[in-house]
């Protein structure tokens, strides 16, 4: 299994521009979520996904927009990049009932310039 | 979510075991220690968890008191690639989507 996968590892935005980032996960999980690590705040969440079809908003959404089609990705776009968007933003997904056993991706570094 | 303390850093050599220690005093029945690690650059990884008894993985093992007010995570043979932060988190086990809160952890660097 390579677990959960993201993409761009890396990507530099202007203000303004737009951009989806991709989250994988190849182990069946009906639960993925998006958050966002900013040095000294800790995980935040951004939204999150009960299984396919079905997604909700976390504590700092505005900005972000999520879909989920199949289970195995949880896309989220960027639809106007703006400085405040600088962040490391992770990936993770759980299966139902194990609510602290996340596995998270590796992140993706963001830099709005 | 109950309170933990823990060392802000630690560090050991190559080789020898490992012992990361959490205080929960404030934990309550239904609530389970979790331990994470993050390593450099990478995102959380999940350790181990439990709620009383002692546990064992391929990663770690975790044992927790018997009045659970503290744990230790032990890793038997520390490397270098074990050099990151270590979170403990004291959770019930239905949390629901409240995401995961690390706090400061224990930033803890193996010497070759």
């Amino acid at each position: 299994n390579a677990g959960v996968t993201q993409t761009p590892k890396f990507q530099v935005l202007k203000t303004g521009q737009s951009m989806t980032l991709q989250c994988a996960q190849d182990m069946n999980h009906e639960y993925m979520s998006w958050y966002r690590q900013d040095p000294g705040m800790g995980l935040r969440l951004i939204h999150y996904s009960v299984g396919a079809g079905i997604t909700d908003q976390g504590e700092v959404p505005n900005g972000y927009n999520v879909s989920r089609s199949t289970t195995e990705d949880f896309p989220l776009r960027l639809l106007s990049a703006a400085p405040s968007q600088t962040s490391v933003y992770f990936c993770a997904s759980r299966v139902r009932d194990r609510d602290n056993e996340q596995f998270f991706g590796p992140g993706t570094r963001l830099t709005v310039l | 979510d109950a309170k933990t303390t823990q060392p802000p850093s630690m560090d050991c050599a190559e080789g020898r075991a490992a012992n990361l220690p959490c205080n929960h005093s404030t934990i309550s029945g239904n609530e389970y220690v979790y331990w994470y690690r993050q390593i450099h650059s990478q995102g959380p990884q999940y350790i181990i968890h439990g709620l009383k008894n002692n546990e064992t993985n391929e990663m770690a093992s975790l044992i927790i008191t018997e009045d659970r007010k503290s744990s230790t995570l032990i890793l038997p043979h520390a490397t270098l690639r074990d050099t990151a932060v270590y979170y403990c988190i004291v959770r019930s086990r239905n949390s629901g989507n409240t995401p995961l809160v690390f706090g400061k952890g224990t930033r803890f660097s193996v010497i070759a």
